[in-house]
């Protein structure tokens, strides 16, 4: 019952660097999505797939890119690291809407200094 | 574009007493709703959802939520609370294949 799984938890970049963070669903959803949450913003989205071979961009998606190449598997990519995207990121699954709402994994706390 | 606004970025209550979190939407559609809320440290874990028919839902924890379309509001109660409640609560409604969520109510509970 793993349900979305995260990795890794937690990771601290220099600014400039690379770095992919992996979100993996064992739930068959055919959507899921990337947010970063910042203190008093909320959720805010990042990008979001809609199925395998899929993606598109949410509310912030400067900085960053993703690609869906299989099912289960949802991956967020930060080419060259800034210190506004320190946060904490959280991808989350769905079937389609109306669902029963988004399950989301633990979080991902990254620092980029 | 959708929209959530809580007004309220904290609360405090006493432990016992009944909690009404305030949740505030935009949507030119039927809105599908929904709250969650954030343990520290933590995921975000469904609470209740909206989708049609009866406009108040029960949820888990013993929290219910008002749909109220001519106000656009959906807000969150519970008649009692327990410590164990605390954290930060967030609405959200979906539309265009994606959720859009408040900036969030933290919840503090007083002994």
């Amino acid at each position: 019952n793993a349900g979305v799984t995260q990795t890794p938890k937690f990771r601290v970049l220099k600014t400039g660097q690379s770095m992919t963070l992996l979100c993996a669903q064992d739930m068959n959803h055919e959507y899921m999505y990337w947010y970063r949450q910042d203190p008093g913003m909320g959720l805010r989205l990042i990008h979001y797939s809609v199925g395998e071979g899929t993606t598109a961009k949410g509310e912030v998606p400067d900085g960053y890119n993703v690609s869906r190449l299989k099912k289960q598997n949802f991956l967020l990519g930060l080419e060259s690291a800034a210190p506004s995207q320190t946060s904490v990121y959280f991808c989350a699954s769905s079937y389609p809407p109306p669902g029963d709402g988004y399950t989301f994994g633990s979080g991902t706390r990254l620092t980029v200094v | 574009a959708q929209s959530v606004t809580q007004p309220d970025i904290h609360i405090t209550v006493s432990e016992g007493a009944s909690l009404e979190l305030r949740c505030n939407y935009s949507y030119g559609a039927t809105p599908y709703l929904f709250w969650y809320v954030q343990s520290p440290g933590q995921g975000l874990q469904l609470l209740l959802k909206y989708f049609s028919g009866d406009t108040l839902v029960q949820g888990i924890k013993g929290f219910e939520a008002e749909f109220k379309r001519s106000q656009s509001s959906f807000n969150l109660r519970k008649p009692s609370v327990h410590w164990s409640d605390a954290a930060e609560y967030f609405c959200a409604v979906e539309g265009g294949n994606k959720l859009v969520f408040g900036a969030g109510t933290i919840l503090r509970v007083k002994s």
